[in-house]
Formats: structure tokens, sequence, C-alpha cells
């Protein structure tokens, strides 16, 4: 069965200090893969997402992450971490064409100052 | 780009009436749009899945009669919670995508509250 694993429920950091969210999949083959964001309340925001090709991808807010086949992993990670960075972050699979997603359980990151 | 609203944002309501939530893509046509619940500190559960002009796919153990969708146009899909319970107290959300792109884009999210 597909499926995706977050292994940290919460991760609290310093400002300032670098950060890296775990995320784990399961599938038949190389899926789509996902990194999401959500603060209190509201819906998710796409932060990156990896297809194919380069395998360190570039997303929005200074965040990247980085697809690793051989450890099936595609691990959230940021330099520096700001305050406004406290939130949720779903990590999501998708394999087929109509873009079915299967989600991690979330971690949710606290920054203290 | 690709935007997607959603209304109402919350909504209170009796045991047993039923609600209706749209879900809308603002600036690209929605080929597929699904619809997730969320319960507190939980993930994302997905409960269907819908593309325009058909019926909608309902994961195991979600009941199509009282979720009913209808995606009629490429830019709206909805979700009503008939007869509805406390237990259907929770936070929806959909998201959508188009033909050409197999990015999702979420909606903000409905808070329902049933009395």
């Amino acid at each position: 069965a597909q499926s995706v694993t977050q292994p940290d429920i919460h991760i609290t950091v310093s400002e300032g200090a670098s950060l890296e969210l775990r995320c784990n999949y399961s599938y038949g083959a190389t899926p789509y893969l996902f990194w999401y964001v959500q603060s209190p309340g509201q819906g998710l925001q796409l932060l990156l997402k990896y297809f194919s090709g380069d395998t360190l991808v570039q997303g929005i807010k200074g965040f990247e992450a980085e697809f690793k086949r051989s450890q099936s992993s595609f691990n959230l990670r940021k330099p520096s971490v700001h305050w406004s960075d406290a939130a949720e972050y779903f990590c999501g699979a998708g394999g087929t064409s109509y873009g079915k997603l299967t989600f991690g359980q979330g971690t949710i990151l606290t920054v203290h100052p | 780009g690709a935007v997607v609203s959603q209304h109402p944002s919350r909504v209170i309501c009796k045991s047993g009436t039923s609600v209706k939530i749209e879900c809308r893509s603002l600036d690209f046509q929605a080929t597929t749009m699904f619809w997730y619940r969320q319960f507190p500190k939980q993930s994302l559960m997905l409960m269907a899945t819908s593309n325009e002009g058909s019926k909608a796919t309902y994961e195991q153990g979600v009941e199509k009669d009282k979720f009913l969708i209808n995606h009629a146009s490429l830019t709206l899909s909805t979700l009503t919670v008939t007869s509805a319970h406390p237990e259907d107290s929770s936070f929806y959300i959909c998201s959508a995508k188009g033909t050409a792109q197999e990015t999702q884009y979420f909606g903000p999210g409905t808070r329902l509250l049933v009395l």
C-alpha cells in the first residue's frame, strides 16, 4: 500500500537555526512529491514539488527539499528559520494520473525567539 | 495564479439539517477536485475525488449518500453534508487541479460545527 511517513510529530527550533523535516514514502514507483504548509485554521499552501530531474528542488520562503531514491526520502530543509515559519508541514505523494495524494501525519514546527 | 476559494469559511448548523460547501477554482479550470476532512491535530483524509461531469469516487468508509459531491463545471464543486450530526463537525478542505498539472491547489477550508 502507498504510504507517507513523517517521523517527527513536533519539532522545536530557535529562530535562525537550521531546519530539516523528514519524509519517507512507500510507493510502487517514484511518486510525485510535495511539501505543503498549513497555518492554524487555514488551508494548505504549496512550498515545493518534485516530479523528475534535479533531485534538489527549491521552493518558496527559502525552503528546499532533496529527493533521495535510495532512501525513499524527500526531506525539507531551511538554512535559517524565521518565527513566521511556525506552522504544520505536510509531505504528500502522488503517483496516478488523476492526482490523488497521500499525506503524511504532519510535523508541527515551533520556533523559539 | 492557482487560487482556490471555499465558501463558507465557517458554518454552524443544527443537527439534522444539510449544509452545502462550495469550492471554486478562481483562475484555472479544475478538471479534478478533491475533498478532504481534517480532524484536530491530524492529517488530511481524502474523502472523495470528483471529475467534472462525472460521478465522484469515494474513499473506503465514506458514505456517498451522506456526503453528496457535485462537480458540474470546471470551476465549481460542492460538498453537501446531509442530515448533519455532531460527529460530522470537522474542518473540510477542498483542492483542485487542472488537466495539464499534477499539483493540487488547496482552498482555505471550511469549519463545520453541528450542534
